[in-house]
């Protein structure tokens, strides 16, 4: 089974700041995907394959990674960035999620 | 537009049988995969298994001998059965459309809660 891990699990930045997460697999996969979830909500596909952004996505988001290291950076934090993001991996049976990076702004 | 929807018991007795139900519209179910996924209360997400547009199925091998996926093409509707149920496995049940190896729509969920 392929784990990743995601770090840091919580983070809090300010409105404007620049932010990474990281997800890291334990062999190597062709692709990370992310799905941003808000408390109460269900997730939502946020970028597939490494870096496609999906419908509706602001830019400021972008992802990049290779092998088995991964990252999501969102370039000048905005409040409704406020949620749980999710790495998911589809390289090997099973399916598997990171255990998520929880962002909150301050 | 594409939408799923699950429903179910929301309380399940231990040792018992948990049936859900995951309603589509918007695409069929001979063209994409359906694929559940659940989250235990306050923790992250795991997949649970997968239906395909063939009919054909995958599951999580830690669940496997517990579980079923099923459709039915007419009602547009794929079909959750796990048995021997215990409190672990009370979480919010989400059904999600695969397209490739990611998921991108899924279903509000559905919360399964296990006792007695």
């Amino acid at each position: 089974e392929i784990v990743l891990t995601q770090s840091p699990t919580t983070m809090a930045a300010s409105p404007g700041e620049r932010v990474t997460l990281t997800c890291r697999a334990t062999s190597s996969i062709n692709y990370i995907h992310w799905y941003q979830q808000r408390s109460g909500t269900s997730p939502k596909l946020w970028i597939s394959e490494t870096s496609k952004l999906a419908s509706g996505v602001p830019n400021r988001f972008s992802g990049r990674g290779s092998g088995t290291s991964y990252s999501l950076t969102i370039n000048s934090l905005e409040t409704e960035d406020a949620a749980t993001y999710y790495c998911q991996q589809g390289y090997n049976y099973p399916l598997t999620f990171g255990s998520g990076t929880k962002l909150e702004i301050k | 537009q594409v939408q799923l929807k699950e429903s179910g018991p929301g309380l399940v007795q231990p040792a018992q049988t948990l049936s859900l139900t995951c309603s589509v519209s918007g695409f069929s179910l001979t063209s994409y995969t359906v694929t559940w996924v659940r989250q235990p209360p306050g923790k992250g997400l795991e997949w649970i298994g997968e239906i395909w547009s063939d009919g054909s199925t995958d599951y999580n091998s830690a669940l496997k001998s517990r579980l079923s996926i099923s459709r039915d093409t007419s009602k547009s509707q794929v079909l959750l059965k796990m048995n021997s149920l215990q409190t672990e496995d009370s979480a919010i049940y989400f059904c999600t459309r695969a397209r490739g190896w990611y998921f991108d729509f899924w279903g509000p969920g559905t919360m399964v809660t296990v006792s007695s």
